[in-house]
């Protein structure tokens, strides 16, 4: 069952940790992008990787780290320097083309009691 | 600055009916635009894409138009069913850039 997941569904947080949400793929995709959405506002890009061990900064990623070591992982860590992290995040990755589609998992939504 | 606007913010409909959802972009310059449908609290699907040459492309009773020239997107949804019930984003790509409108929320009642 090909796709891409992530985890978990939801997730709760005091201020002042850190939490890392993960993002798996099995589509064989180069490219993984994390994105933020908040009511009323479109998909803000926090980061994204094209490649393997490479990755780059998208518009909004102060307090937001990455990794990718492997092609089908591309966890985001939320840190305490995020000043408003309750948001619902979500992965996508493609095949790495400029045509290609980006295909979303089902989201985390995260809240910082 | 690139932008994505998307109209109306939100559309009440009954079941049957047919609806039109509007986008207009800035994003330039212009590689493909495509629209998704995203259920509450789960991840956007894709529905269409289309790239300059193409003026319309069809998925079931979904059916998306694009004006180059204007900049201008719909999407028209034929026959609605309750299931239609979901946020419709339109997302725009330029050169190394993807843009995301705020979303059209349909809700299609009985």
């Amino acid at each position: 069952d090909g796709g891409i997941t992530q985890s978990p569904k939801y997730l709760f947080r005091k201020e002042g940790q850190n939490v890392t949400l993960s993002c798996e793929q099995n589509l064989n995709h180069d490219a993984m992008y994390w994105y933020r959405q908040d009511p009323g506002q479109g998909l803000r890009l926090i980061y994204y990787s094209q490649i393997v061990n490479d990755f780059q900064k998208g518009d909004i990623a102060e307090g937001y780290s990455v990794s990718r070591e492997k092609k089908e992982s591309f966890p985001l860590t939320v840190t305490s320097a995020q000043k408003n992290p309750t948001a619902f995040y979500l992965c996508a990755s493609e095949l790495g083309g400029a045509g290609d589609t980006q295909y979303f998992g089902p989201g985390t939504r995260l809240t910082v009691l | 600055k690139n932008q994505v606007e998307q109209s109306p913010q939100s559309l009440i409909i009954l079941e049957g009916k047919n609806c039109t959802l509007q986008c207009n972009y800035t994003v330039s310059p212009f590689s493909n635009l495509r629209w998704y449908k995203q259920d509450t609290g789960r991840g956007p699907v894709s529905l269409t894409i289309m790239t300059f040459s193409e003026n319309t492309k069809s998925n079931g009773r979904y059916t998306a138009t694009l004006d180059a020239d204007t900049k201008q997107s719909s999407l028209h949804i034929t026959a609605s069913q309750l299931s239609d019930s979901a946020s419709y984003i339109c997302v725009v790509r330029g050169y190394q850039k993807v843009t995301f409108g705020t979303g059209t929320k349909l809700q299609v009642i009985p």
